[in-house]
């Protein structure tokens, strides 16, 4: 199994420039999270999909973030324009319906707005 | 509003010694509890979880404690190894709907040789 897989690894973009990130699930695993990590914060929950329906979007910080899941096998999360307090990791997580079942990270996108 | 605090932010231990990482929480509807690793450049790893019905769990050189009273779990480490070194981050989540984790801002454990 190849684990959660992020795309890219690493993003430097200008202030105003659209900015995606890509996310490809573990196979089978029916809940997807993106999180975004910060000094201030740690890992703040931005959106959570299940069987590719948005659940909860509360954490998504602006209107300037958008978050699809076309289908069970990839999730993208969009940042429209982007600003430099934008600039963090990115991480998406996915788990299986078990119950208490664990998230499984990918290895994060670094974003840096300049 | 910060619902899992881990009000530590670093740690330094000895290699050999005990490491206590400690965390609280607010949400008294958090039934489910876990310890995650996050070495650099990496996503984080599941370390070790523990329900609301325990009170410890341990795996290995790994225990976790919960005072559900004092809304207080901390994660110890014996003896410390210096690849244990890395960032712990505390989480949580309630028994309600698809059961969203919750983390801390994390605790940074350098271990020594």
């Amino acid at each position: 199994d190849a684990g959660v897989i992020q795309s890219p690894r690493h993003e430097v973009t200008e202030m105003g420039q659209e900015v995606t990130l890509r996310c490809k699930p573990i196979s089978g695993h029916n809940s997807l999270f993106w999180y975004r990590q910060t000094m201030m914060r740690g890992l703040e929950l931005l959106i959570y999909f299940n069987n590719n329906v948005p659940i909860d979007d509360s954490g998504m910080p602006e209107d300037r973030f958008s978050a699809k899941m076309p289908n069970a096998s990839f999730s993208t999360l969009k940042i429209q324009p982007s600003e430099p307090r934008d600039s963090a990791v990115y991480f998406c997580a996915t788990r299986s319906q078990t119950y208490n079942s664990p998230l499984h990270f990918g290895n994060g996108t670094r974003l840096t707005v300049t | 509003d910060q619902q899992v605090k881990q009000n530590s932010p670093s740690l330094s231990v000895q290699e050999g010694r005990i490491s206590i990482l400690n965390c609280d929480y607010t949400n008294s509807m958090f039934d489910y509890f876990l310890w995650y690793k996050k070495y650099p450049a990496e996503g984080p790893t599941f370390l070790i979880s523990i329900s609301s019905i325990k009170d410890k769990n341990e795996d290995g050189r790994f225990t976790v404690f919960l005072n559900k009273s004092a809304k207080h779990l901390s994660l110890h480490i014996v003896p410390s190894q210096p690849g244990d070194s890395a960032v712990y981050f505390c989480a949580a989540s309630a028994n309600t709907g698809f059961q969203k984790l919750v983390f801390g801002t994390g605790t940074r454990l350098l271990v020594s040789p």
